[in-house]
């Protein structure tokens, strides 16, 4: 059975501090994604990796980065966390023959 | 880059009813157009996808139609039913770039009972 997992789904961060999301699959994807989901905005991605240690910038990867030192898991960085970071995380992972992403649960960031 | 917009942002429709869902792209490159689905607290799921030399794919009560001319493409439910319920998300991508897709807003469906 397929399975994305997230670290957490509920986490309250402070303004400035160092977050760190992660995402692990169990599948031998070579693909993974990260986005955030805010109302009517729908999902936007923030970076992407297509093989360990290789990263893509997606659509808004501003105050973020992101770490894939093994294929499995993949780690959103908010250097600097700021109130307008608050949002739904989504990580997602597929395989590049097939198209269909597959997501993990959410972590709902809370940035005071 | 591909940008994609989705129509209507809410759709309340009674059970039993269709719900069309239309969607619009703007590279004309674009070759894959998937179909997810959210319900509340839950993850998005794929629920159907169509590829840029199809017109049209139906799985049981959704179907996809697809106009490349145009640059729009639709989602199609018949006897909406109550876990119909969900937000649908649909999307564009060029295959070519790997699985890189790019959302469109969402639709809030909601099927009265």
């Amino acid at each position: 059975d397929v399975k994305v997992t997230q670290s957490s789904r509920y986490l309250v961060k402070r303004t400035g501090e160092k977050v760190f999301l992660e995402c692990v699959q169990d599948m031998d994807h070579e693909n993974m994604f990260w986005y955030r989901q805010d109302p009517g905005l729908g999902l936007r991605l923030i970076y992407f990796s297509y093989d360990v240690k290789m990263k893509e910038k997606g659509d808004i990867p501003e105050g973020y980065s992101v770490s894939r030192e093994k294929k499995e898991r993949f780690s959103l960085i908010l250097e600097s966390a700021s109130t307008n970071q608050t949002s739904m995380y989504l990580c997602a992972s597929s395989s590049p023959g097939r198209n269909e992403q597959f997501f993990g649960p959410g972590t709902r960031l809370t940035v005071l | 880059g591909e940008n994609v917009e989705q129509h209507p942002s809410t759709l309340s429709v009674q059970e039993g009813d269709s719900a069309v869902i239309k969607c619009t792209y703007s590279d004309s490159a674009s070759n894959y157009f998937p179909w997810y689905k959210q319900e509340l607290g839950k993850r998005p799921q794929l629920i159907i996808d169509i590829r840029s030399n199809v017109g049209e794919k139906k799985d049981q009560r959704i179907a996809v139609t697809l106009n490349k001319t145009a640059k729009h493409f639709s989602l199609h439910i018949t006897e909406t039913q109550p876990e119909d319920s969900a937000v649908y998300f649909c999307a564009a991508s060029l295959t070519e770039y790997g699985n890189k897709l790019v959302f469109g807003a969402g639709t809030i469906l909601r099927v009265k009972s």
